[in-house]
């Protein structure tokens, strides 16, 4: 069964540090997200993206975030100058459109973060 | 805007009871979908179930069962027959008929289930 991969599953950077985080989604999928997730709070959204370009953010994608299709495969999520509260898990996510849409978002597993 | 309300932060009970999760949902829209997922303790999100605003039929899946109420505005989710494994955070999501759209969360409801 088609998954959505992330990594690294887990980084450590220390503050002020640029972090990149890793995912493919699912091969024939057009739409990619981010969520966060702060320890022990709600799963909230960041950013969807669709060709090549964001379609929605929230609030806290702020300039700090960036995110890129650098090939065909990975959706990567980039924080420049990390602070202490980027620290979370962020999760993944895309979903198909078209005949037959669903409206499901499939997620990664998620990668934590945590900044020292 | 959508908003999806979770009123209980946590719940506990003993095996083998039913238990009920309740979610209310705001959106403006006539075409959405809800959705539940469960977050056990190793941090993934698990889907569970979704339900487009047009089928208010109620569904069973084993011992887990939802009650939708476009009435009311409540997706509930029951576990019926509760065990250990089932310890495990539930969010209720809603998400808009439009590609892209994002998918909004409630808080969750922490479930734990004791022996």
């Amino acid at each position: 069964e088609p998954e959505v991969t992330q990594t690294p599953s887990h980084q450590v950077t220390q503050m002020g540090q640029e972090v990149i985080l890793r995912c493919v989604p699912i091969s024939n999928h057009l739409y990619f997200y981010w969520y966060r997730q702060i320890l022990g709070q709600k799963v909230e959204f960041l950013v969807s993206f669709y060709n090549n370009e964001i379609s929605e953010k929230s609030e806290i994608f702020d300039d700090q975030f960036s995110v890129e299709r650098p090939d065909g495969s990975n959706f990567t999520l980039k924080i420049r100058s990390t602070k202490l509260e980027d620290s979370a898990m962020y999760f993944c996510a895309s979903s198909a459109t078209g005949t037959g849409w669903t409206g499901e978002l499939f997620f990664g597993e998620g990668s934590r973060l945590t900044v020292l | 805007a959508q908003k999806v309300t979770q009123a209980q932060t946590e719940i506990s009970v003993v095996e083998k009871e039913d238990v009920t999760l309740d979610c209310v949902y705001e959106t403006r829209d006539t075409t959405y979908y809800l959705f539940w997922y469960k977050q056990p303790p190793s941090g993934e999100l698990v889907f569970l179930i979704r339900r487009n605003s047009f089928d208010e039929q109620n569904e069973i899946s084993g011992r887990y069962s939802w009650n939708f109420q476009k009435s009311t505005s409540s997706f509930n989710f029951t576990i019926t027959a509760s065990q250990v494994v089932d310890s495990a955070v539930y969010f209720c999501a809603l998400r808009v008929h439009q590609a892209g759209t994002a998918l909004i969360f409630g808080k969750g409801t922490t479930l734990s289930v004791s022996s």
